[in-house]
């Protein structure tokens, strides 16, 4: 089993440029979630879905873009890249809300 | 969902016992603790989760008292390979809001020969 696949591993993006992240689980879990991960802190989040067809606002939700057309695929997209969106960005899932995580492998994105 | 507070950092030795505290006074009726492991360049990892009294799995222990305003994770003869960053989380696990979740910064475990 998969569990949770993220795409890509890494990029440099210039500022101004979109880019959609991509995360997709086999586990068909009803909740996801994006966190950001920048350099020697904790993880904060960005927007989760409790169910295909909902999405939510986190802590930071400015500058993302979240949607949950199906069950498995959970895309994150920044529609203006600005500096301040470099960072590591992990996707999760869990089978309901608030329930126990299982995480990606991380996009490490770099906006110059 | 509850906040929570755990050290910074700690230090540790192989073979040692290793118990990291997290404070949680604002712990509702119907909140888990989980404990998270992080390593470098790697998403969290779920380590264990309970609500009361001790749990105990293949990796780890979680004490929990009475009162459920701590909790503490005992990992039993640490090795070099439990260097992480350890992550407690409260919440109600059938149904917290997922805005509410928090990770906080956690705690740096490093372990040395």
């Amino acid at each position: 089993t998969a569990g949770i696949t993220q795409a890509p591993t890494s990029q440099i993006l210039a500022a101004g440029r979109s880019m959609t992240l991509r995360c997709t689980q086999d586990m068909r879990h009803n909740a996801m979630y994006w966190y950001r991960q920048d350099l020697g802190l904790g993880l904060r989040l960005i927007h989760y879905s409790n169910t295909a067809g909902t999405t939510g606002k986190g802590e930071v939700p400015d500058g993302y873009s979240v949607s949950r057309a199906n069950t498995d695929d959970f895309p994150l997209t920044l529609a203006s890249a600005v500096p301040s969106q470099t960072s590591v960005y992990f996707c999760a899932s869990s089978d309901s809300e608030g329930g126990v995580q299982f995480f990606g492998p991380g996009t490490r994105l770099t906006v110059l | 969902l509850a906040k929570t507070t755990q050290p910074i950092s700690m230090d540790s030795y192989e073979g040692q016992e290793v118990n990291i505290t997290c404070s949680h006074n604002n712990i509702a009726t119907n909140d888990y603790i989980t404990w998270y492991q992080q390593f470098p360049s790697q998403g969290p990892r779920f380590i264990i989760q309970g609500y009361k009294t001790k749990v105990t799995n293949e990796v780890a222990s979680l004490f929990i008292p009475a009162d459920r305003k701590s909790s503490t994770l005992s990992l039993p003869r640490v090795s070099l390979s439990d260097t992480a960053v350890y992550y407690c989380l409260v919440g109600d696990i059938g149904g917290s809001s997922a805005s509410k979740i928090i990770f906080g910064s956690g705690t740096r475990l490093s372990i040395r020969p």
